[in-house]
Order: C-alpha cells, then sequence, then structure tokens
C-alpha cells in the first residue's frame, strides 16, 4: 500500500511552545490530508481536513488558531501546536488521500507530550 | 457520529478463523466499506475494501450482505500479532469527504 510517513514520531515539550508536525505522502500525491487526535483508550477524533492550496477545515471545537495547518503541496502537509498546554498532549495522527490510489492511508502517529 | 457500529470487543483462539461485524445501515449507494485496523501505538493499517462484492487479499476477506447494510472482516487464520482495534468505516472512494471513526473493535487473539 501507499506509505504515508510523520516526523517527529514522538516529541516532549515545555508548556508554552510551539511544535510542529510534518506528514508526508511519500509515494503519491495527497490531494486531501486530516488530522486527527487520539487519547488513551479512545477513538481517532478528526480535528481538520485540508485540501493542497487551500485552507483547511476544522471540526467544531478544535481552535483554529492553536492547530494551524498548512497543506503547501501535494505532498506535505504540516500540522502546528501553537503554545502547547499539558492538556494538547496527544496522540496525533495524520493521513493522506489521492487520486490514485484512492484509499484513505494513514502516517504511524506522533506521540506529543507537553510538560 | 459515526456511520458504522461493530462491537466493542471479541477473543479469537490463534489459528482460528476471526470473524469481526459490522453494521451499516445507512451506507449511501456510492459508500465502500473500508477496515483498518490499529495496533497499540501506531497508526491505523489499510486492511481491505468493498463495493459490493466479496473481496480477498493477503491479509483478509470481506464479505458484505446483499443489501450492504452490514459486512464482516474474516481473518483467516488469527495469530497473536492480529491483536489490535479493528475499525470499519465507510466512505466514497477518494476525494474530499471526512470520515469519522466509531469505537471499533478490540481483538484479542488469546494463545
Amino acid at each position: 500500500g501507499a506509505v504515508v510517513s510523520q516526523h517527529p514520531s514522538r516529541v516532549i515539550c515545555k508548556s508554552g511552545t510551539s511544535v510542529k508536525i510534518e506528514c508526508r505522502s511519500l509515494d503519491f500525491q495527497a490531494t486531501t490530508m486530516f488530522w486527527y487526535r487520539q487519547f488513551p483508550k479512545q477513538s481517532l477524533m478528526l480535528m481538520a481536513t485540508s485540501n493542497e492550496g487551500s485552507k483547511a477545515t476544522y471540526e467544531q471545537g478544535v481552535e483554529k488558531d492553536k492547530f494551524l495547518i498548512n497543506h503547501a503541496s501535494l505532498t506535505l502537509s504540516t500540522l502546528t501546536v501553537t503554545s502547547a498546554h499539558p492538556e494538547d498532549s496527544s496522540f496525533y495522527i495524520c493521513s493522506a488521500i489521492g487520486d490514485s490510489p484512492d484509499t484513505q492511508y494513514f502516517g504511524p502517529g506522533t506521540r506529543l507530550t507537553v510538560l | 457520529d459515526a456511520k458504522t457500529t461493530q462491537p466493542p470487543s471479541m477473543d479469537c483462539a490463534e489459528g482460528r478463523a476471526a470473524n469481526l461485524p459490522c453494521n451499516h445501515s445507512t451506507i449511501s449507494g456510492n459508500e465502500y466499506v473500508y477496515w483498518y485496523r490499529q495496533i497499540h501505538s501506531q497508526g491505523p493499517q489499510y486492511i481491505i475494501h468493498g463495493l459490493k462484492n466479496n473481496e480477498t487479499n493477503e491479509m483478509a476477506s470481506l464479505i458484505i450482505t446483499e443489501d450492504r447494510k452490514s459486512s464482516t472482516l474474516i481473518l483467516p487464520h488469527a495469530t497473536l500479532r492480529d491483536t489490535a482495534v479493528y475499525y470499519c468505516i465507510v466512505r466514497v472512494r477518494g476525494g474530499y469527504q471526512k470520515v469519522t471513526f466509531g469505537t471499533g473493535t478490540k481483538l484479542q487473539v488469546i494463545p
């Protein structure tokens, strides 16, 4: 299947700092990318959807000024958690879909811990 | 809200077939059934998808009922490495459609 990578795989930061997570589609062009957040023992929660070159569409309750999403190319999307706080600690997962393949593939996830 | 419902947990003996059900009674005509699984602390892994015909690949088989309101994922010979949370979702192929995940089924393969 297609490959989606994320970097970093885990990050620990101090409260108040910003953290950037990269999501790349390695062998296909991703017209749409999704960002999910997953708390322990819970399912994936969709945070936002972005199309290349367009502004992201955020789910209700997700602060767009806190979770900045950029989808500048067909192979790269970034999620920046601004002024992170301990309650932002979570597992962040990106997903990508294109025209070929037209199946949604997921990255390995990024574990964020805010101290 | 998720468009699918699954039992929260199932056990299966190692080497036996694991049959995981999913209900999707409100599925639209152009929506496919997709199955993913998530092993602890990893991103979801794509398994298989289908529209109305049964499908098989190297990982699993997918049986979709004739009315398309439910489906079953079959792992023919479960191994300990198949222990994971299995998610069933419905979506159109490709495109912008966002998908909400349900709670999935926690499959525990027992030695």
